[in-house]
């Protein structure tokens, strides 16, 4: 089965910087991959998708990389600000389902 | 679009018990998806419909879980009888075309099963 490893559980970042988030997975390649965002208490919410044959996708401040060698995408968000923190997730969709992955969570420090 | 409805928002049931969520998904959407979130194991897919045929439905835990959608404006996820261990968020999302497509998701319903 596809496993998935966000880099890590939680990242603190200084305002102003830009945040780094991984997906690393195993096995199969994605068709493609979808990063939400999810705040405390609701639903994750859509951002970037990006798809195999991409190899970068930009929104605004955010950017996301796919590297089908390496099995790994990264999201960046540039310039962040207290208002980006919140947890990360990556979604893989293989052989028409989709996996998230456990997310990371992201603390912009004023 | 009012978005993806769920219902209750919170739940709090003795063991034992059966409970029922509730979810509308957004008008339009032909795919639906029920997910459980835990802190130990994330948001895992419980099952989901195409065209209101359930299409996967190997996320679903045991027999104890069991979900329908009747038609394209309404889905529900029973779980009978309850145990302490379906404390969790309970999600449901849809989608315009199908299992890969943009997921848009509700706010959850937050069971606790004493």
């Amino acid at each position: 089965s596809q496993k998935i490893e966000q880099n890590s559980e939680a990242l603190n970042i200084q305002e102003g910087k830009t945040a780094t988030l991984t997906c690393n997975y195993t096995n199969y390649s994605p068709a493609y991959l979808q990063w939400y965002r999810q705040d405390p208490g609701r639903g994750p919410v859509f951002l970037l998708l990006i798809r195999e044959n991409e190899k970068e996708k930009r929104k605004e401040r955010l950017k996301v990389t796919f590297d089908t060698t390496l099995k790994q995408s990264l999201f960046h968000i540039t310039a962040s600000q207290p208002a980006d923190s919140a947890t990360y997730l990556c979604a893989l969709y293989v052989y028409q389902k989709v996996t998230f992955g456990t997310g990371t969570k992201l603390q912009v420090i004023p | 679009d009012a978005g993806v409805i769920q219902s209750p928002r919170h739940e709090v049931t003795e063991m034992g018990q059966e409970v029922t969520l509730r979810c509308k998904p957004i008008s339009g959407h032909n795919s639906l998806f029920w997910y459980r979130q835990t802190m130990m194991r994330g948001l895992e897919l419980l099952i989901y419909f195409n065209n209101n045929v359930p299409i996967d439905d190997s996320g679903m835990p045991e027999d104890r879980f069991s979900a329908k959608m009747p038609n394209a404006s309404f889905s529900t996820l029973k779980i009978q009888p309850s145990e302490p261990r379906d404390s969790a968020v309970y999600f449901c999302a849809s989608s315009f075309k199908g299992g890969g497509e943009t997921q848009y998701f509700g706010p959850g319903t937050r069971l606790l099963v004493l």
